[in-house]
């Protein structure tokens, strides 16, 4: 079954470490995003990529890094210089298009300890 | 810019209670319109879609229509079920069709 797969389900991380989330999709999907959610706040993008080796910022690229050596997979570096990294990270892909559906991963939460 | 407003939560009803959670949106042009569910500890799953002024998408007893007079896409269900508590989001993608606006989401809890 094709899908989008986001591992870990559950990261620690202490303080001035970065970390790696990864995604990967066998969708053949064009697209693919990485959200943050925080409770009350909704859903905030961080990155996107709608080609290999190219990628956008979002509304909150600060303190994140992306690469997009191939088109399945969209990894998300959370650096040290972001300031308040606790949330939960979800990553989506879709096809290019006039309507997209969005197909989302499973979500990665990350807790600073 | 685009964006998403809908109703704050959280929601709780009794089930096989009617729900409506209020969605309205500001676009340029004429926006796709979704509403998408996320269960506990889970990603976002698309429930329904509209892509025109009048459509009308429906899923699982949900169903939402575009209103482009009164820019709304409210979530209507006639009796809902203890399953059906969840986290709703309202969403609309811009002129290229590549970028999604959320709204904050609106908590719903059905006690049996």
């Amino acid at each position: 079954d094709g899908g989008i797969t986001q591992s870990p389900k559950y990261l620690f991380r202490k303080e001035g470490q970065n970390v790696t989330l990864s995604c990967e999709q066998n969708l053949n999907h064009d697209a693919m995003y990485w959200y943050r959610q925080d409770p009350g706040q909704g859903l905030r993008l961080i990155y996107y990529s709608q080609i290999v080796n190219d990628f956008q910022k979002g509304d909150i690229a600060e303190g994140y890094s992306v690469s997009r050596e191939k088109k399945e997979s969209f990894p998300l570096t959370v650096t040290s210089a972001q300031k308040n990294p606790t949330a939960f990270y979800l990553c989506a892909s879709s096809p290019l298009g006039p309507v997209p559906g969005y197909t989302f991963g499973s979500g990665t939460r990350l807790t600073v300890v | 810019g685009d964006s998403v407003t809908q109703m704050e939560g959280p929601v709780t009803l009794s089930e096989e209670a009617c729900l409506t959670i209020n969605c309205t949106y500001t676009a340029t042009g004429y926006p796709s319109l979704f509403w998408y569910v996320q269960y506990p500890g889970e990603g976002l799953q698309l429930l329904l879609k509209a892509t025109k002024a009048d459509d009308k998408g429906s899923n699982k007893g949900f169903e939402a229509t575009y209103r482009k007079e009164t820019t709304s896409f409210h979530l209507e269900k006639g009796s809902v079920q203890v399953s059906d508590s969840a986290v709703y989001f309202c969403a609309l993608t811009g002129p290229t069709g590549n970028q999604f606006y959320f709204g904050t989401g609106t908590s719903l809890t059905v006690i049996p």
